[in-house]
């Protein structure tokens, strides 16, 4: 079974661009999770949806960040404009109604010049 | 607000010997899932076992294993015969099945070094 992907999986830009992370998380799965993960906070929850429908994004740090769930199948992070300090990894992950735990993708890893 | 400690950022263990993971967690729930997840080198996040809290019997999987004890909001992890693929880091995570609260809540991790 595939599992949750992620692309792509390495990103390097430059300062004031704007960054687009894309996520399909596991068919079937009807929850799907952003997280952002540095040294200093470690895992971070930024966003999650549930069918489609953004349901918490209190952690969502700016503005300057933004996820849509146009579909079951696919996920957008976008950054704009960038700043060095979103250099980071960043996790989607997805899991079913119930009591499944979440499966991970492999992660972005986005480092902002 | 759930937390989760994880209270050692680093722990070492020899090849083959036997190392414990310490998690404790704080919450006002009483049914809830605990999991721990391995994340290595190549920032993978893989569940490596989970728990619900109404079960008493600790879960194993093959060579970890977990130590609950609800009462004093514990769930560490043990890793019997520890092999140089368990070099990791270990996130410990909570979340309760409730609708309005599915998202993990995590731990900072502990950095595992396995020695030859």
């Amino acid at each position: 079974d595939a599992g949750v992907i992620q692309s792509p999986r390495h990103e390097v830009t430059e300062m004031g661009q704007e960054v687009t992370l894309r996520c399909k998380p596991i068919s079937g799965h009807d929850y799907l999770f952003w997280y952002r993960q540095t040294m200093m906070r470690g895992l971070e929850l930024l966003i999650y949806f549930n069918n489609n429908v953004p349901i918490d994004d209190s952690g969502m740090p700016e503005d300057r960040f933004s996820a849509k769930m146009p579909n079951a199948s696919f996920s957008t992070l976008k950054i704009q404009p960038s700043e060095p300090r979103d250099s980071a990894v960043y996790f989607c992950a997805s899991r079913g109604t119930g009591v499944g735990p979440q499966h991970f993708g492999d992660g972005t890893r986005l480092s902002i010049l | 607000a759930q937390t989760v400690t994880q209270s050692q950022p680093e722990m070492s263990v020899q090849e083959a010997e036997t190392v414990t993971l310490s998690c404790t967690y704080d919450t006002s729930e009483s049914d809830y899932y605990l999991f721990w997840y391995k994340q290595p080198p190549s920032r993978q996040m893989i569940l490596v076992i989970r728990q619900e809290a109404y079960k008493q019997q600790n879960a194993t999987e093959n060579r970890f294993s977990v130590n609950f004890q609800k009462a004093a909001k514990s769930f560490s992890l043990k890793i019997s015969d520890s092999q140089l693929g368990d070099a990791a880091m270990y996130f410990c995570a909570y979340r309760t099945p409730n609708s309005g609260n599915t998202p993990l809540v995590f731990g900072k991790g502990t950095r595992l070094s396995v020695i030859a």
